[in-house]
């Protein structure tokens, strides 16, 4: 079973707008991960967010976690061509054994 | 650093054929796994080992069997392949602290016919 689920399932923006994705969860978990993954390839680590954290930043990301509502946001602002690749949110609740959502799509045009 | 190396990078295999998918790391990582993707689902967990010999069970380890001798290597093995096992395979690896992001290679893509 899927612990993550990510909303939108697609998203298409255009250069140097912002791109915001959704992730909802059904247990409790020790953090929460965000991946990209560019067609064809394995996924990149993008940010970890622990159970006690509720904002993290990196460069052009932008992820919250909302552990009452059991949901992470990714933002991803002032979007560019290289963005375009699939994003996916994993949760840990044990050691490592992260279960996936199904992804958000991003397509960023020029 | 290689980082996680998967070999093949893909692979045909008649239904009942046995294979073994190779995985190997350099970052003297504990902690190494296999995940498999099917499309429009996320990745789903088959197996795991937490140090050389030592595995457990993911969320769908049926059909598949690992093995870790070394630190560097964690072979995957399909016994006896069947056409759901066709998939797109990924190894990944961490340091086995709490809290630590995996490291994935690129996929192996494995249809069965």
């Amino acid at each position: 079973s899927q612990q993550g689920e990510e909303d939108p399932q697609a998203l298409s923006i255009q250069e140097g707008e912002n791109a915001t994705m959704n992730c909802s969860y059904k247990t409790s978990i020790n953090n929460l991960q965000w991946y990209r993954q560019n067609s064809g390839r394995g996924l990149v680590h993008l940010i970890l967010i622990r159970s006690n954290e509720r904002e993290k930043h990196s460069g052009r990301l932008r992820v919250t976690l909302d552990t009452s509502k059991k949901s992470s946001s990714l933002l991803i602002t002032a979007s560019r061509a290289a963005d375009t690749a699939s994003y996916f949110c994993a949760t840990d609740r044990s050691w490592g054994k992260l279960q996936f959502g199904a992804g958000t799509q991003v397509v960023v045009t020029p | 650093n290689a980082g996680v190396t998967q070999t093949p990078k893909f692979q045909v295999l008649k239904t009942g054929q046995s294979m073994t998918l190779q995985c190997a790391q350099d970052m003297n990582h504990e902690y190494m796994s296999w995940y498999r993707q099917d499309p429009g689902m996320g990745l789903r967990l088959i197996h795991y080992s937490v140090g050389a010999g030592i595995t457990d069970q993911g969320e769908v380890p049926n059909g598949y069997n690992v093995s870790r001798s070394t630190t560097e290597d964690f072979p995957l093995r399909l016994l006896s392949a069947a056409p759901s096992q066709t998939s797109v395979y990924f190894c990944a690896s961490s340091r086995q602290d709490s809290n630590q992001p995996q490291h994935f290679g690129d996929g192996t893509r494995l249809s069965i016919l």
